[in-house]
């Protein structure tokens, strides 16, 4: 069965400073992966995805992620962190078959000192 | 284009009482989903639809039903609702598979947030 691990429940870093968010899945054959943000109050808005090809793919809000097949993870990325960065981050994980289904992890919530 | 929406955004039942989750898409998507979100539970699946007169359970559908008439709309019905079943609902739509027969990304409504009292 499909799993998602996000291990950080809350991670706080200073604004300009650099974030990396885990994500480890379960999964046997290819995955298909999603990070999604979720600002207070909002639904999930989609930040990038990985199904096939470079495995470091770039997303909106300057954002990154990079597949490592070998340690079955996708983590996120950002290079300098701004205070409107701060959200719960939620990767997701999907299979050919599914139809369209993904499983999610629970989150991260970050927060940006000033 | 509104995308997802959802009504109402906030709502209070009392135990016992009915009501239903109005969800609507207008990009024309066939797949649509219903999840409910829990603090540090993530996102978890009630019902999914893949297209008009069709649906199916997800991971948590016990105290809820669902009806797929329209492409466009997808409500969810709790019939007779429990203190459980306080949560933020999030109605979801994506369009069939994508690359390689994958999933594609799913959009997701402003939710709404219900306390059952």
């Amino acid at each position: 069965a499909q799993s998602v691990t996000q291990p950080d429940i809350h991670i706080t870093v200073s604004e300009g400073a650099s974030l990396e968010l885990r994500c480890n899945y379960s999964y046997g054959a290819t995955p298909y992966l999603f990070w999604y943000v979720q600002s207070p109050g909002q639904g999930l808005q989609l930040l990038l995805k990985y199904f096939s090809g470079d495995t470091l793919v770039q997303g909106i809000k300057g954002f990154e992620a990079e597949f490592k097949r070998s340690q079955s993870s996708f983590n996120l990325r950002k290079p300098s962190v701004h205070w409107s960065d701060a959200a719960e981050y939620f990767c997701a994980v999907g299979a050919r078959g599914s139809q369209g289904n993904l499983i999610f992890g629970k989150g991260t919530k970050l927060s940006v000192k000033p | 284009n509104a995308g997802v929406t959802q009504t109402p955004k906030f709502r209070i039942l009392k135990i016992g009482q009915s009501m239903t989750l109005q969800c609507t898409q207008d990009m024309n998507h066939n797949y649509m989903y219903w999840y409910r979100q829990d603090p540090g539970m993530g996102l978890k699946l009630i019902y999914y639809s893949v297209g008009a007169g069709i649906t199916d359970k997800g991971e948590v559908p016990n105290g809820y039903n669902v009806s797929r008439s329209t492409t466009e709309d997808f409500p969810l019905r709790l019939e007779l609702a429990a203190p459980s079943q306080t949560s933020v609902y999030f109605c979801a739509s994506s369009s069939p598979t994508g690359l390689a027969g994958g999933p594609n990304e799913q959009f997701f409504g402003p939710g709404t947030r219900l306390t059952v009292l």
